[in-house]
């Protein structure tokens, strides 16, 4: 069964260093999304991307953040500067035309900013 | 702006319990509703989903009803095994292409044998 696969599971970094975390979507799949979940707080939407573009973001998704689909394959959130409020649970999601189809979630990055 | 609000866990039952996880949502216009669930270890799987007023969604024995009149969509099992230990998130949508989902903050469910 096709799925959403995220790497890597778990990453620690430095506060002020840059991370890049990474997903490969469904391959027939057309909308991109990425979702974060801090300890104990709810899922909190970011971005999606459609088309090579965003298509809606949050407040959440400032200067900071930024999406990417670099080779056809790999949808990557990239930190520029990371804070320690970043450390959460990041989901990569993927659906085929329209959120009503089912958006299918990998199993998700751990950050931890220190 | 839109929100969605669950019910606080942990909830924990024994083996063949009848579970009830409430969740209200806030929205404007006619939004879809989506329970999601997340085993340990594992991303977000989709359970169910209902797309408009009075739809029932239901899979691997749970059930949910879009009530509109009370903006509810409450999540029923009848009979909870140990296999349904997880979290589980109500969540809503708007009817538009790559729209963000809005998530309730997750009830844990516990089951006992």
């Amino acid at each position: 069964e096709p799925e959403v696969t995220q790497t890597p599971s778990h990453q620690v970094t430095q506060m002020g260093q840059e991370v890049i975390l990474r997903c490969v979507p469904i391959s027939n799949h057309l909308y991109f999304y990425w979702y974060r979940q801090i300890l104990g707080q709810k899922v909190e939407f970011l971005v999606s991307f459609y088309n090579n573009e965003i298509s809606e973001k949050s407040e959440i998704f400032d200067d900071q953040f930024s999406v990417e689909r670099p080779d056809g394959s790999n949808f990557t959130l990239k930190i520029r500067s990371t804070k320690l409020e970043d450390s959460a649970m990041y989901f990569c999601a993927s659906s085929r035309w329209d959120l009503n189809t089912e958006a299918f979630f990998g199993q998700g990055t751990r950050l931890t900013v220190v | 702006g839109d929100s969605v609000t669950q019910m606080e866990g942990p909830v924990t039952l024994s083996e063949e319990a009848f579970l009830t996880i409430n969740c209200t949502y806030t929205a404007t216009g006619y939004p879809s509703l989506f329970w999601y669930v997340q085993y340990p270890g594992e991303g977000l799987q989709l359970l169910l989903k209902a797309t408009k007023a009075d739809d029932k969604g239901s899979n691997k024995g749970f059930e949910a009803t879009y009530r509109k009149e009370t903006t509810s969509f409450h999540l029923e099992k009848g009979s909870v095994q140990v296999s349904d230990s997880a979290v589980y998130f109500c969540a809503l949508s708007s009817n538009q292409a790559g729209t963000a989902l809005i998530f309730g903050k997750g009830t844990t469910l516990s089951v006992s044998s």
